[in-house]
């Protein structure tokens, strides 16, 4: 199984602030015949079910803040916020696809 | 508008069986694979099972494999959860959630349920 590790579990970022967080995988989720890495990341606020905010770890969806912009390949990822606002108080998960599904374990941003 | 609506959830004793469900709206629902991922209480993501589009193909994550029984009936557009042999463990709000793409059965998932709690508790 492919496992994924998120840090840091939580962060405290001023509004205006860039928030940023890890993901690393115990092997590349970047599959070599299209060039894609398998990396998702998804927003959930509470009582609410996950949303998605980035996808083929850079894409953003439909929707989303510019703000939210995903980086990285093979096995080390960033999710950064640029100008954290009230509403990103969250719990943001990343996501392997490249073989099943596996998450993160989360990581919770707050304000300063 | 794609709609995922579940239903099913409440509380069970251990080693109770109990299913839920997942009616689709708004997308051509044989054409996607789609997953159930569960939250235990506080707790974060954990992907349970996912069945490609046809129903000919189910994975199962290893902590559920032969306890729960995934499914799905194109023609009422709805997914099941069968579980059974539960135990405390298996406390949490459960989700179906649909990939983006057709192609991928683990994609990226753009469209959650609304999440349906189960309680396993004497």
């Amino acid at each position: 199984d492919i496992v994924m590790t998120q840090s840091p579990d939580s962060l405290a970022v001023s509004l205006g602030e860039r928030a940023t967080i890890n993901c690393r995988s115990n092997q590349s989720v970047l599959y070599s015949s299209n060039n894609k890495n398998y990396l998702a990341w998804y927003q959930q606020k509470p009582g609410q079910s996950p949303k998605l905010l980035i996808y083929w770890a850079s894409t953003r969806e439909s929707g989303v803040p510019e703000r939210f912009s995903g980086s990285g390949s093979g096995t080390d990822f960033t999710l950064t916020i640029s100008g954290l606002q009230p509403e990103d108080v969250a719990v943001y998960y990343c996501q392997q696809y490249y073989n099943t599904v596996t998450f993160g374990g989360g990581t919770r941003v707050e304000i300063k | 508008e794609v709609q995922l609506f579940q239903s099913g959830g409440g509380l069970v004793q251990p080693g109770g069986s109990l299913r839920l469900s997942c009616v689709a709206s708004g997308f051509t629902f044989s054409s996607y694979g789609i997953s159930w991922v569960r939250q235990a209480p506080g707790k974060g993501l954990e992907w349970v099972s996912a069945i490609s589009g046809s129903g000919e193909n189910t994975y199962y994550a290893d902590s559920v494999k032969g306890r729960f029984t995934i499914s799905r009936d194109n023609s009422k557009s709805t997914l099941y959860l069968q579980m059974s042999s539960l135990g405390a463990e298996d406390t949490a709000i459960y989700y179906c959630a649909k990939a983006i793409n057709s192609f991928s059965i683990f994609g990226p998932k753009g469209y959650w349920g609304q999440g349906t709690l189960v309680t396993v508790s004497s």
